[in-house]
């Protein structure tokens, strides 16, 4: 069955960190991916997507994924997370070809420490 | 100028009533969603309209019937609700015809409660 995996349901860190926020996924083929930003009381924002080409790929607010098809991943960092980053991020898979339908996971709540 | 607005923004109901949830978009997309984040943030799709016209029905129940008076409004009628209908509804909307390649902008949710 398709579906998105988010392992980590919480991270904290302190502001100024590393941030990686995990993704695998489940689909019969290579899927398009996606990562969303809710912010508290907002709706879901794109930060990035990957459809083909360079595996590393650059998204909005300084954030970046990289996928590995062997790994089935889609992994999200930050170089250095900002206290305006505390979210939640759900990763989200799609089909390549038909309907336009997101198979999302069930979200990491991150919480950044000043 | 909010891109994708929705109303209300909580809604606390009883079971057995008819509820409405509002959405509008100003960003002169064609296509509009529906989606359902239930208790456990998990998000899944419900419905999807290009230009009033439906082209992506879930399993959903029947109770829930989505109206599109034009390309900019999607609105989510909701009869007879259940217990198991509370959660967060999402709108979003896109330029294109639901394809691949075209990014969804989301509103803030509706967090539907019932009792």
């Amino acid at each position: 069955a398709q579906s998105v995996t988010q392992p980590d349901i919480h991270i904290t860190v302190s502001e100024g960190a590393s941030l990686e926020l995990r993704c695998n996924y489940s689909y019969g083929a290579t899927p398009y991916l996606f990562w969303y930003v809710q912010s508290p009381g907002q709706g879901l924002q794109l930060l990035l997507k990957y459809f083909s080409g360079d595996t590393l790929v650059q998204g909005i607010k300084g954030f970046e994924a990289e996928f590995k098809r062997s790994q089935s991943s889609f992994n999200l960092r930050k170089p250095s997370v900002h206290w305006s980053d505390a979210a939640e991020y759900f990763c989200a898979v799609a089909p390549t070809s038909g309907t336009y339908k997101y198979i999302f996971g069930t979200g990491t709540r991150l919480k950044v420490l000043a | 100028d909010t891109a994708v607005s929705q109303t209300p923004k909580y809604l606390v109901t009883q079971m057995g009533n008819d509820k409405s949830i509002k959405c509008e978009q100003n960003l002169g997309h064609d296509t509009m969603y529906w989606y359902k984040q239930d208790s456990k943030k998990f998000l899944k799709i419900m419905f999807s309209y290009n230009n009033k016209e439906l082209i992506i029905n879930e399993t959903v129940p029947n109770r829930f019937s989505p109206k599109s008076p034009d390309k900019a409004h999607l609105n989510l009628h909701i009869n007879s609700l259940e217990l198991g209908d509370s959660a967060v509804y999402f709108c979003a909307s896109s330029q294109g015809l639901a394809t691949i390649t075209d990014t969804q902008y989301f509103g803030p949710g509706t967090r539907l409660t019932v009792l």
